[in-house]
């Protein structure tokens, strides 16, 4: 079974220009995340979609961040424009609902992960 | 809200135990466990319902304390594979999840 894939993985802007990156996500699963983790931290999630809808993107900072997923499967972040804390890994999951003894959850998996460095 | 990882960093040798603990001052529905090596992705190792259950991964295994708002995970005769940094991942309903700073986990021959 084929993996999360991202594009690109390495990705250097200077401050105050656009960015885009790409998110494959496993076959079949209908949820999908974008992540931000910045060096020494843990995954802070920016956005996340069930199919084409937004279930949750409190976190996303609106003025500048955004993101679709168009047809259900293949997302794009965008960032515009671009500042110095902005740097950093940015990674999609997809998700499959699974239900175990005690209830029902999701089971994340990750991509390899874009390294944004903003100058 | 963020869960608290501790320690922050463990040093073991080969063979050598070690806890790792994550706690939640909310109440949890689940705690996913997740292991990121340097430049990879996290890779996911299990995840434990309310209900206070252990759940195994070759001789990694976790508990949750539904009562304490508190998950550990335990590293039985560390193996050089094990080093990376891990995370808790901690869910307040079935779909979302907030990530703790991680622990980083050092195996020396």
């Amino acid at each position: 079974e084929a993996g999360v894939a991202q594009s690109p993985r390495y990705k250097i802007i200077e401050k105050r220009q656009s960015v885009a990156f790409w998110c494959n996500p496993i076959s079949g699963h209908a949820t999908l995340y974008w992540y931000q983790q910045i060096l020494g931290q843990g995954p802070k999630l920016l956005i996340q979609f069930q199919n084409n809808g937004v279930v949750d993107d409190s976190q996303l900072p609106k003025d500048r961040f955004s993101a679709e997923r168009l047809k259900g499967v293949d997302s794009t972040l965008k960032i515009q424009p671009a500042k110095l804390e902005d740097s950093a890994v940015y990674l999609c999951a997809s998700s499959s609902y699974m239900g175990t003894s005690g209830g029902y959850t999701y089971e994340q998996y990750f991509g390899p992960g874009t390294r944004l460095t903003v100058t | 809200q963020q869960p608290v990882q501790s320690p922050q960093a463990v040093i073991l040798r080969e063979g050598e135990d070690a806890v790792i603990n994550c706690s939640s001052s909310k109440a949890l529905y689940s705690v996913h466990w997740y292991r990121q090596k340097h430049g990879e992705a996290p890779v996911f190792l299990m995840i434990l319902l309310k209900g206070g259950e252990q759940k195994g991964h070759e001789k990694i295994s976790a508990s949750f304390n539904e009562k304490k708002q508190q998950s550990s995970l335990y590293l039985t005769a560390s193996q050089l594979s094990y080093s990376g940094t891990y995370f808790c991942g901690t869910g307040l309903n079935d779909y979302k999840l907030s990530f703790g700073a991680g622990t980083t986990v050092t195996v020396r021959a």
